[in-house]
């Protein structure tokens, strides 16, 4: 069964940095391509990040620069530096896994991230 | 990018059937048979419930289904029940570096 568990969230001043983990079961986090994808309070979802299986990734323009996603095969986990932090940055943080070339068909449970004005 | 097109609210009664559309430019919904659509019920994670315009994935109701003419795809619920109550995201391919999701529409059901 294919799991995934965010964790890494928090409330944090702006400015600050803050990582954000996703642990994966049930496949192999390197050879699918996994993204990050954010649900600001009462507000729609917002595509981040990807990052493909041959190591590819790429940001929306919101967070290019300040944002940063990575994975680790020997734990089988995905992670999201963020940078810089913005109160418009305050989100649920979903990881989700592709399927073919743009669908997401499974996804963590979120980890909420607060900053405050 | 910008956000793709959804309508606010959409609402039917038991039984009935409701399209929400989603629409786009030819650089994304247009361009690409990648439109995907997502079922979310307060306090929970997105659901995939149609890939690749027209695709169930395995154990998402036939009640669902998918269509796209030009920059416009549609999500259309038959049968409709209580429990389809919730919010609806389409998202769309728009090249290799994005992607883009709705607005999100809020399903009603009276």
């Amino acid at each position: 069964e294919v799991q995934l568990v965010e964790s890494g969230g928090g409330l944090i001043q702006p400015g600050e940095s803050l990582r954000l983990s996703c642990a994966a079961s049930g496949f192999i986090v390197s050879s699918d391509y996994m993204s990050w994808v954010r649900q600001a309070p009462g507000k729609g979802l917002e595509w981040v990040s990807v990052i493909y299986s041959g190591g590819s990734t790429y940001y929306a323009d919101s967070v290019k620069g300040r944002f940063t996603i990575s994975r680790d095969s020997s734990k089988n986990t995905l992670y999201l530096q963020m940078n810089s932090l913005r109160a418009e940055d305050t989100a649920v943080y979903y990881c989700a896994r592709g399927l073919d070339i743009a669908a997401f068909d499974s996804w963590g449970q979120g980890t909420l991230v607060t900053v405050p004005s | 990018q910008s956000a793709l097109t959804q309508p606010a609210s959409v609402s039917g009664s038991p039984g009935q059937s409701i399209t929400i559309s989603c629409t786009g430019t030819s650089s994304d919904v247009g361009a690409y048979n990648y439109v995907s659509w997502y079922q979310q019920h307060p306090g929970t994670a997105p659901k995939l419930i149609i890939y690749a315009v027209t695709n169930r994935p395995s154990g998402v109701s036939n009640r669902f289904s998918g269509s796209k003419s030009g920059n416009t795809a549609s999500l259309t619920i038959s049968g409709l029940q209580a429990a389809d109550e919730a919010d609806y995201y389409c998202s769309s391919f728009t090249g290799i570096s994005t992607r883009v999701f709705g607005g999100g529409t809020k399903l009603t059901v009276l």
